[in-house]
This record gives C-alpha cells, sequence and structure tokens, in this order.
C-alpha cells in the first residue's frame, strides 16, 4: 500500500525553465510534508517542507504547493540549473501510536539540460 | 555542527551472517529512524527510536532489530542476512519525537550482501 506517490520517475527540462515536481499522498493523517534531493553515493538532502495549515512555502528558486483538498503536493523549482539534476523524493509525515512517522515516495529523477 | 553520521560506509557481507550499522545523531537531536533503499526506490522506513525505545516500525521482519543508546546514537542489526537485504541504509535523526519537524539524513551505509 503506497501512502506517497510519485507517478513521474522522471523529468527532463531546460536550463532556466521552470521544474514542476509532483506527488500525491492517500492518508489523511498526514500533517507535514517534504521534499529531499539525492545524488547518487550521497543520502538524502533536505529541501523545503510545509505544514497542513499552509498552502504555500517558498525558499529561494524552490515553492512547495499543497493542496489538502486534493491530498497532493508539488514542487517548483525557477529558473532550473544543471546542478539541480538529481532524485527528489516527496515525503509526508503524520502522528500514530503517539510519534510522527515518515513516508517516503519512490522518487522523480531531474535532468535539467543546459 | 555535525550532522548525522553513520559507518561503516561501505561493507560486504555473505548470506547467513549478521551485520551491525552505526548512527551518530545529529547536535541537538533525540530521535532516530532507520531506512532501507533499494536501487531505484524510495526510503522504507524500517523502525524509529525515541528515549531508547522502538517507537515505530515499517514492514520488516524481526530479523532487523535496533538500539538507541543513552547519548541518542543508534544501532541498526540485521540477523540472517539475505541477498535481498542489499541495500543503502540510511539513519535519519531529527528533534522530538512527538512533533512534526525536519528529519535529516546522514551519508548511508552500502551493504552488499553475497
Amino acid at each position: 500500500d503506497q501512502q506517497v506517490k510519485q507517478n513521474s520517475p522522471s523529468l527532463s527540462v531546460q536550463e532556466g525553465r521552470i521544474s514542476i515536481l509532483n506527488c500525491d499522498y492517500t492518508n489523511s493523517m498526514f500533517d507535514y510534508f517534504l521534499w529531499y534531493k539525492k545524488y547518487p553515493a550521497e543520502g538524502p538532502t533536505f529541501l523545503i517542507s510545509i505544514s497542513s495549515i499552509k498552502d504555500k512555502n517558498e525558499d529561494g528558486r524552490f515553492t512547495v504547493f499543497l493542496n489538502k483538498s486534493a491530498k497532493h503536493l508539488s514542487l517548483h523549482i525557477v529558473p532550473s540549473q544543471p546542478g539541480d539534476s538529481a532524485v527528489y523524493f516527496c515525503a509526508a509525515a503524520g502522528k500514530t501510536s503517539g510519534t510522527y512517522k515518515y513516508i517516503f515516495g519512490t522518487g522523480t529523477r531531474l535532468k535539467v539540460l543546459a | 555542527d555535525a550532522g548525522v553520521t553513520q559507518s561503516p560506509t561501505h561493507l560486504i557481507k555473505t548470506r547467513g551472517q549478521q551485520v551491525t550499522l552505526r548512527c551518530s545523531p545529529k547536535s541537538g537531536h533525540d530521535t532516530v529512524s532507520w531506512y532501507q533503499q533499494a536501487l531505484g526506490q524510495g526510503p522504507q522506513f524500517i523502525f524509529q527510536y525515541y528515549e531508547e525505545e522502538e517507537r515505530q516500525r515499517g514492514n520488516f521482519p524481526d530479523r532487523f532489530s535496533g538500539h538507541q543508546f543513552p547519548n541518542y546514537s543508534s544501532e541498526l542489526n540485521v540477523n540472517a542476512l539475505l541477498l535481498g537485504d542489499s541495500a543503502l541504509y540510511l539513519c535519519a535523526s531529527r528533534w522530538g519525537g512527538g512533533a512534526g519537524n525536519t528529519i535529516y539524513f546522514g551519508e548511508g551505509s552500502w551493504l552488499t550482501v553475497v
């Protein structure tokens, strides 16, 4: 049962354009959402997060949008740079049994073309 | 400020053997989680430790066990290794077992079972 889904395994974008990565979740208990970037042979690096009480959070070139009614979040990268080429994971967190549990999607490989 | 550190970075084990992986959390963090990431997949939650107790567990067999020490560091033990246990094992830490906060990952331990 995949509670967090990233339906696009890969995405190619021209340098300078916008990259939009999508993520869907199924469980209404999730109230905190995060995006991570992962380069080969490295651990995931935190990018940006959003609480369920907000619908948008910005940090520099990165913006995360949350649509709770659709159980959907997206990460926008503007402008995209070749160094952004990596695998991006979304994660959703919710409280169960007194502690928060974090569930990850399967990732989207972003390739930014120079 | 030291981030999450894991050891060893790479190791090769034979089927049936046992392995212990170690993790020191980021300074100020008291909650440690372990994830398994197979090639082409997202991180799969193994378990979470807070206040030296296992608080949450994912869908992994009892061959996977762990421990958290008073200084918040943690170990992951895997017994009776199978070929399918070959993966990147990630440790993640955060502050506050009951709160939804950002989790930070280490570089991971690459386990190959032959």
